[in-house]
């Protein structure tokens, strides 16, 4: 591995199903990130961790839940996918905090019908 | 409430020069920084700015005035591959990143 990864690369999910989004870095941050992008609008923080076992909530949090068990891995649970949570999400990390330089993942493209 | 601008879109001609505005008004200020995103791509960190005036590297420059709360990203000599949305990004007083819309560069031949 190298950097950030993601997985899947997209994804078409039904309304009501459970899905989990999974980030791996291995640049050893401490700093880990969770956005959505949307057309028209910026990236909106989602949740975040500034270390391993700390897990904090962004602007948009609601319907998403994360968790930081060790320092490589932060993955993003939707517990029931709705329609809105439609969106390209993004995962990214940081050595320090989110005013340290972030570097992000290629993105996951979820659809949810 | 914090906000920043940018414009949606520019058009610019290959070799030419463009400049792109940001403006913040944002709780504190810890930092602005500019990154680059190619369509379908991730972004990617182009420059930072925590201090007034210039930062110039290669082709790209970025300034900053706090007092104004305004930023811009200037880029020379550009290249079709300079094709790209250009996102301004603020740190709040609680070390936050906030993210701008992004401006989207289209450069012509």
């Amino acid at each position: 591995i190298a950097g950030i990864t993601q997985a899947p690369t997209s994804q078409i999910l039904a309304a009501g199903r459970r899905m989990t989004l999974r980030c791996t870095q291995d640049m050893r941050h401490n700093a880990m990130y969770w956005y959505r992008q949307d057309l028209g609008l910026g990236l909106r923080l989602i949740h975040y961790s500034n270390t391993a076992g700390t897990t904090g909530k962004g602007e948009v949090p609601d319907g998403y839940s994360v968790s930081r068990a060790n320092t490589d891995d932060f993955p993003l649970t939707l517990a029931s996918a709705v329609p809105s949570q439609t969106s390209v999400y993004f995962c990214a990390s940081s050595y320090g905090g989110a005013t340290d330089t972030q570097y992000f993942g290629p993105g996951t493209r979820l659809t949810v019908l | 409430g914090q906000n920043i601008d940018q414009p949606t879109e520019m058009t610019a001609t290959e070799g030419a020069i463009v400049q792109i505005n940001c403006t913040y008004q944002t709780s504190g200020f810890n930092g602005l920084f500019w990154y680059q995103q190619h369509a379908g791509e991730a972004p990617t960190f182009l420059s930072y700015n925590v201090l007034d005036g210039l930062e110039e590297k290669g082709r790209f420059s970025s300034f900053l005035s706090r007092s104004k709360g305004y930023s811009y990203l200037l880029l020379k000599e550009l290249q079709m591959k300079d094709s790209a949305s250009y996102l301004c990004a603020v740190g709040d007083s609680n070390y936050q990143l906030i993210w701008g819309a992004g401006t989207k560069l289209i450069i012509k031949p």
